[in-house]
């Protein structure tokens, strides 16, 4: 069974740094591109960032890049996201997700609340 | 960047009707669209990959279709799981993508 799970969020002040982090499970986690998507309280979906099966390829939203890295160890199963010079309206919940060529978005983890506040 | 708008932002419907959620981009993403269901506290779900795939699963009485600007997602005979806020999403962009505003569906 794939399993997705996030960890590391939390309450920081602005300025601060917190590192996320995604356990996978149940596939071959090296084969996949994986993503982060948060969720603002009440509000929409937004991506975050994006990295290819052999961090080849890393892509970030404008309103993260410079601030947030993506990152992988593929022998750890893990996904990380360290996010810098945080700022309220980094406050949110982050998902990290899948991608399957053949079938998109498929997987998503139950996501770890961030909330930037002083 | 591909601007999704997504129409309308609540849709009352009683069990039994259909539900027609629609979606448009602010330029073409061929076919590159997914539709995803969020209910309260839960991840989004994906329903519909590549305009109209249905994700595995996932039941009939869900479709999608359209491409280029304009999309639909239509529940026929919507049950009471089916309340909740539907999102469509672009990856014609891809790795980049962007999501509307999402359509809540409530009970009439």
């Amino acid at each position: 069974e794939v399993q997705l799970v996030e960890s590391g969020g939390g309450l920081v002040k602005p300025g601060g740094s917190l590192r996320l982090s995604c356990a996978a499970s149940g596939f071959t986690f090296s084969s996949y591109s994986l993503y982060w998507v948060r969720q603002a309280p009440g509000k929409g979906l937004e991506w975050v960032s994006s990295i290819s099966s052999s961090s080849g390829h890393i892509s970030y939203a404008d309103s993260v890049k410079g601030r947030f890295t993506i990152s992988r160890d593929n022998a750890k199963n893990t996904l990380y996201l360290q996010m810098n010079s945080l700022r309220a309206e980094d406050t949110a919940r982050y998902y990290c997700t899948r991608y399957d060529y053949s079938s998109g978005w498929s997987y998503w983890g139950q996501g770890t609340q961030v909330t930037v506040s002083s | 960047e591909i601007v999704m708008t997504q129409s309308p932002a609540t849709l009352s419907v009683s069990p039994g009707e259909r539900a027609t959620l629609s979606c448009r981009a602010s330029r073409t993403v061929s076919s590159n669209l997914a539709w995803y269901q969020q209910k309260p506290g839960q991840a989004p779900r994906l329903l519909i990959f590549g305009a109209s795939t249905r994700a595995t699963g996932l039941p009939a009485r869900f479709s999608g279709s359209g491409s280029g600007t304009e999309f639909t997602l239509t529940i026929s005979n919507v049950q009471s799981e089916d309340f909740a806020v539907y999102y469509c999403q672009q990856y014609n962009d891809w790795p980049q993508l962007t999501f509307g505003g999402g359509t809540r569906v409530e009970i009439k």
